[in-house]
């Protein structure tokens, strides 16, 4: 089957600092990617959407300078989030897919703890 | 915008017994895909069924099967023979075949498998 590879699964730095998650699609060609936030007992939000080789298309709300998405080949999508804060502190998924009839296949998740 | 609605924040089932969790969506697409997602406490996303728009027959994988019922909007999952394994958090989802594909969740239901 399919398998997204999320990288780092945990990550706990300094107010300030810049985070970088990496997402891959390990099988296929993922020509879509879309990285989501999920708040402790609550649903997963839709943060973007990046097709390769495009700029992401960021969901209302989502500042695009604070959190920035490349999606520089067809098996690599990374988040930077920018200047953590502790309130970026979250569970951030990302999924990828290939043609429109397929399912997203998802990550394991960055568990991100901004001090 | 679509929008999707998980009425039963939380329901439990005796092992062995069905269960059924409820979710209703809005949307003015006829064209679309349905899915059901579990989440563990291992946070991982994993798909337990979907459906589509344009199918009148109710999706079945297993144990698990959907009451679809398209003009009701409503997208019922029912898992029988419930197992200790079973109890998760259950994220109903849509996914437009527009917007680059983007899938919506509902707020989820938390199930407890009772031994």
């Amino acid at each position: 089957g399919a398998v997204v590879s999320q990288h780092p699964s945990r990550v706990i730095c300094k107010s300030g600092t810049s985070v970088k998650i990496e997402c891959r699609s390990l099988d296929f060609q993922a020509t879509t990617m879309f990285w989501y936030r999920q708040f402790p007992k609550q649903s997963l939000m839709l943060m973007a959407t990046s097709n390769e080789g495009s700029k992401a298309t960021y969901e209302q709300g989502v500042e695009k300078d604070k959190f920035l998405i490349n999606h520089a080949s067809l098996t690599l999508s990374t988040l930077t989030v920018t200047s953590a804060h502790p309130e970026d502190s979250s569970f951030y998924i990302c999924s990828a897919k290939t043609t429109s009839n397929q399912p997203q296949h998802f990550g394991d998740g960055t568990r991100l703890s901004i001090l | 915008a679509q929008t999707v609605t998980q009425s039963q924040p939380e329901m439990s089932v005796q092992e062995a017994e069905t269960v059924t969790l409820s979710c209703t969506y809005d949307t003015s697409e006829s064209d679309y895909y349905l899915f059901w997602y579990k989440q563990p406490p291992s946070r991982q996303m994993i798909l337990v069924i979907r459906q589509e728009a344009y199918k009148q027959q109710n999706a079945t994988e297993n144990r698990f099967s959907v009451n679809f019922q398209k003009a009701a909007k409503s997208f019922s999952l029912k898992i029988s023979d419930s197992q200790l394994g079973d109890a998760a958090m259950y994220f109903c989802a849509y996914r437009s075949r527009t917007s680059y594909d983007k899938v919506i969740f509902g707020p989820g239901t938390s199930l407890s498998v009772i031994p």
